[in-house]
């Protein structure tokens, strides 16, 4: 059974830093592009960053380029985001969520297997 | 960026009603279009890829269809545990990926 676990999520004063994990199972996580998808409080969803299945290309909106990194560490099974220079407006629920390819820039993509989520908050 | 406009934003049906929910691309996006649902305090589940595939495990009762920039889902007789959010997602811009607004389906 796949299984993706995030932890990390915290109260962070804008400004301040932040790292989330995503533990996965059920699955070669090294054969697979992975992702993370946040959600605002009582908004919708917002895709974040991707990541190779290899770890080699990284991608990422526009909203959180030159603050948040996207990285793996596939002998451990694991995903990471780190936050940086934080905002009140990075305040979400943050999600990792996998594709069933390996590719993170291949057109047709989609979210087949989602965690079920970790909070961060932005606030003084 | 591609947007994505469903409508309606909300809607009430009863059980066993039929229920469309369309979403419109802002320009044409072939068939990458997806479909998910979420409930409340839970992670969005994987409906509908490529405009019109059934995700393993989902109910037959959901279909999805449409190509280009117009796309309906439809649930064919509502079931109780059919109350929820669903969001469209594009994926023919990957990497930059967008959604839907979502479409909250409510109890009548």
């Amino acid at each position: 059974e796949v299984q993706l676990l995030e932890s990390g999520g915290d109260l962070v004063q804008p400004g301040g830093s932040l790292r989330l994990s995503c533990a996965a199972s059920g699955f070669t996580f090294s054969s697979y592009a992975v992702n993370w998808v946040r959600q605002a409080p009582g908004k919708g969803l917002e895709w974040v960053s991707t990541i190779s299945g290899s770890g080699d290309t990284t991608y990422y909106a526009d909203s959180v380029k030159g603050r948040f990194t996207i990285s793996r560490d596939n002998p451990k099974n694991t995903l990471y985001l780190q936050m940086n220079s934080l905002r009140a407006e990075d305040t979400a629920v943050y999600y990792c969520a996998k594709y069933p390819t390996t590719v993170g820039g291949k057109t047709g993509n989609y979210f087949d297997y989602w965690g079920q989520g970790t909070l961060v908050t932005v606030s003084s | 960026d591609i947007q994505m406009t469903q409508s309606p934003s909300s809607l009430s049906a009863s059980v066993g009603d039929r229920v469309t929910i369309t979403c419109r691309a802002s320009q044409t996006i072939s068939s990458y279009l997806n479909w998910y649902q979420q409930k409340p305090g839970k992670a969005p589940k994987l409906l509908i890829y490529a405009a019109s595939s059934l995700q393993s495990g989902v109910p037959s009762r959901f279909s999805g269809s449409g190509s280009g920039s117009d796309f309906t889902l439809t649930i064919s007789s509502l079931q109780p545990e059919d109350f929820a959010t669903y969001y469209c997602q594009q994926s023919y811009s990957t990497p930059s990926i967008t959604f839907g607004q979502g479409t909250r389906l409510e109890i009548k």
